[in-house]
């Protein structure tokens, strides 16, 4: 078992490159999520999914996209790669602890993507 | 949006001691979680605590939803338990920005 993974771990592009990042998790879980995380703050969410086939805007989504095709993968797409875009990226996916009760999820995180745009 | 309030910012202590984080959220919800992220980066599920109190070892924690605070208490702190603790709230899972423990040996 092993929960969530991020490939890869590191990646350095130039501007304007065009760049996939995938999760997996293996815990069949509906929900699936991608945050950044940028230096001395915590994360803030780009894109969400509550299941396959479905995906939703987070709190910054601007010059991302994400497709959830399959349950248990997640892409998150950077088109036209900016130095905005330089930061760590996580991923984690969650149950639902209560079914029929709004929020009770509880996550699990992937190890992150660390890139660098210059 | 919820708003999410984590203090102190910054906490050094000395091995054994004991500490207490607080999170403050700005409106009730359904869903609360504390995260440590370790010095490596690693991203570790506490507590899902909504509300009441629940114990894992050294650590508890409380939330008092109607009051719209958690508190997350270490015991006998180790320096393993060095990093940054995370609360994040709500359905949308809105972080708070951290509060960085450094355990001193």
């Amino acid at each position: 078992n092993a929960g969530v993974t991020q490939t890869p771990k590191f990646r350095v592009l130039k501007t304007g490159q065009s760049m996939t990042l995938l999760c997996a998790q293996d815990m069949n879980h509906e929900y699936m999520y991608w945050y950044r995380q940028d230096p001395g703050m915590g994360l803030r969410l780009i894109h969400y999914s509550v299941g396959e086939g479905t995906t939703a805007k987070g709190e910054v989504p601007d010059g991302y996209n994400v497709s959830r095709l399959k349950k248990q993968n997640f892409l998150l797409g950077l088109e036209s790669a900016a130095p905005s875009q330089t930061s760590v990226y996580f991923c984690a996916s969650s149950y639902s602890i209560a079914p029929g009760l709004a929020g009770s999820y509880e996550q699990y995180f992937g190890p992150g993507t660390r890139l660098t745009v210059t | 949006g919820i708003q999410v309030e984590q203090s102190p910012p910054d906490l050094i202590l000395q091995e054994g001691a004991n500490s207490t984080l607080r999170c403050n959220f700005s409106d009730s919800v359904n869903n609360l979680q504390w995260f440590h992220q370790n010095p490596w980066g690693q991203l570790i599920n506490l507590f899902y605590i909504p509300s009441g109190t629940k114990q894992n070892g050294r650590l508890s924690a409380t939330t008092v939803a109607t009051e719209r605070y958690s508190l997350l208490y270490i015991s006998s702190s180790q320096t393993t338990d060095s990093g940054v603790y995370f609360c994040a709230v709500d359905d949308k899972i809105i972080f708070g920005k951290g509060t960085r423990l450094h355990i001193l040996p």
